[in-house]
Formats: C-alpha cells, structure tokens, sequence
C-alpha cells in the first residue's frame, strides 16, 4: 500500500530563508514521488518528480528535492524564499496501476 | 494544448439538488482522473477512466456520485442529491497511460446550502 505523510500543516518562512517541506512515504515497490503546488482556487501544478535515477531533482522555480529510499522521505527545499512561494505544497506518490495519493498538504506563508 | 479544463468553476445549489460537473482532457489522454479535496485536506481519488472504461472506484464514491466518459474525451460527474458534506473542490486530471505525472484542472468548486 503506498501512502504519503507531509510533517507540518503550516510553514512559515522569511523572505530570503530556506524553504523546508517535509514529506515521507511508504510504497511496496519503488515510488514514483511528485511535489505538487496549488494557488488558492486553483488546480495542481507539478513543480518536480522523481521517477529513476539521479536522486536529487531539480523542478520549477528554484525548487529541488532529493530522495532517500533510506529514509523513505523526499523532502522539498528552495535556497531562498520568494514572496510569490506563499502556496499549498501536496507530495504524491504514484501506485504502478498509475494512481496517485497525496498528503493532506503543508500551506507555505512567506513573511517579507 | 489548452490543458485540461473543468466546467463550470463555481456552483452553489442547495441541498438535495443534482448537480453535474464537467471535465475535458489533454486530447489524447486516455486517463483520466476524478479527485475530491475538502479544506486543509489532499485530493482524494474518487475514480478513473481508461478511454471510455470505468476501471476504478474509490469507496468515497457513494451511490449518489456517478462517472462517465461515453466517447472517451470529455467525462462528467454526476451528484445527486447533494448533501452539504458534498461540498468540496472536485479536481479532473488526465495523462497517457505510462506517464510519469497526472495534468491538473483548475477544479469545481462544489458548495451546498
């Protein structure tokens, strides 16, 4: 059964600081692993994935993440925060029958 | 490509009333998804279509809640006699079976007084 934990409903940074998202899964097989952003009143936009390969992903935005099988996590980061960051950040991990779970979402507030 | 688009964005109604949403794929996607995503919650998957088959079902996707895809493009999502735990943000997502991600709607926002 695969399953998605985001650690911290709410986040808050200062503009300029390290954004830090957390998110750990558990999967049976090797996960297909997505951060997704969404605008208030707004669908889902990938920002990355990672499917094989190089651990370390690098998506929109200045946005990276990096899995870690042993650690089953792959938490999301960004060296320094914008205002335009402030959103809701969904993980997701995708089943091999091509279905996605997502975690309850860590909603990110940028304080100039 | 105009990306996967939902009709209509807002839709209030009142409790008991039927209510019918409407989603558009990428063309050529053959997947396509409904999630629900109630406040401060993630989606939930509610069903997918491959083409015109139904091929799963979540359990939140009561007797009252019907998905089709007839010609296998644009699919709709029926509820009746909503209820105002029904009141949610309904996502529509599509993809080609063996993608990688799934492609976003901009979501029907359900609300029932």
């Amino acid at each position: 059964a695969q399953s998605v934990t985001q650690l911290g409903s709410h986040v808050s940074v200062s503009e300029g600081a390290l954004v830090l998202l957390r998110c750990n899964y558990s999967s049976s097989v090797p996960p297909y692993l997505f951060w997704y952003v969404q605008y208030p009143n707004q669908g889902l936009q990938l920002l990355l994935k990672y499917t094989t390969g190089a651990t370390l992903v690098k998506g929109i935005n200045g946005f990276e993440a990096e899995f870690k099988k042993s650690e089953t996590s792959f938490h999301l980061t960004k060296p320094s925060a914008h205002m335009s960051d402030a959103a809701e950040y969904f993980c997701a991990v995708r089943t091999p029958g091509n279905q996605f779970y997502f975690g309850t979402g860590t909603s990110l507030t940028v304080i100039p | 490509d105009t990306g996967v688009s939902q009709d209509p964005r807002h839709k209030i109604t009142k409790r008991g009333q039927n209510v019918t949403f409407r989603c558009d794929p990428i063309s050529e996607h053959n997947r396509l998804y409904w999630y629900r995503q109630t406040l401060g919650q993630g989606p939930e998957f509610l069903t997918y279509f491959q083409n015109e088959a139904q091929l799963e079902k979540s359990r939140l996707l009561s007797d009252r809640f019907s998905a089709e895809r007839p010609k296998g493009s644009f699919s709709t999502l029926e509820i009746q006699r909503t209820e105002q735990g029904d009141s949610a943000m309904y996502l529509c997502a599509s993809n080609v079976w063996g993608d990688t991600e799934a492609f976003f709607g901009q979501g029907t926002r359900l609300t029932v007084v």
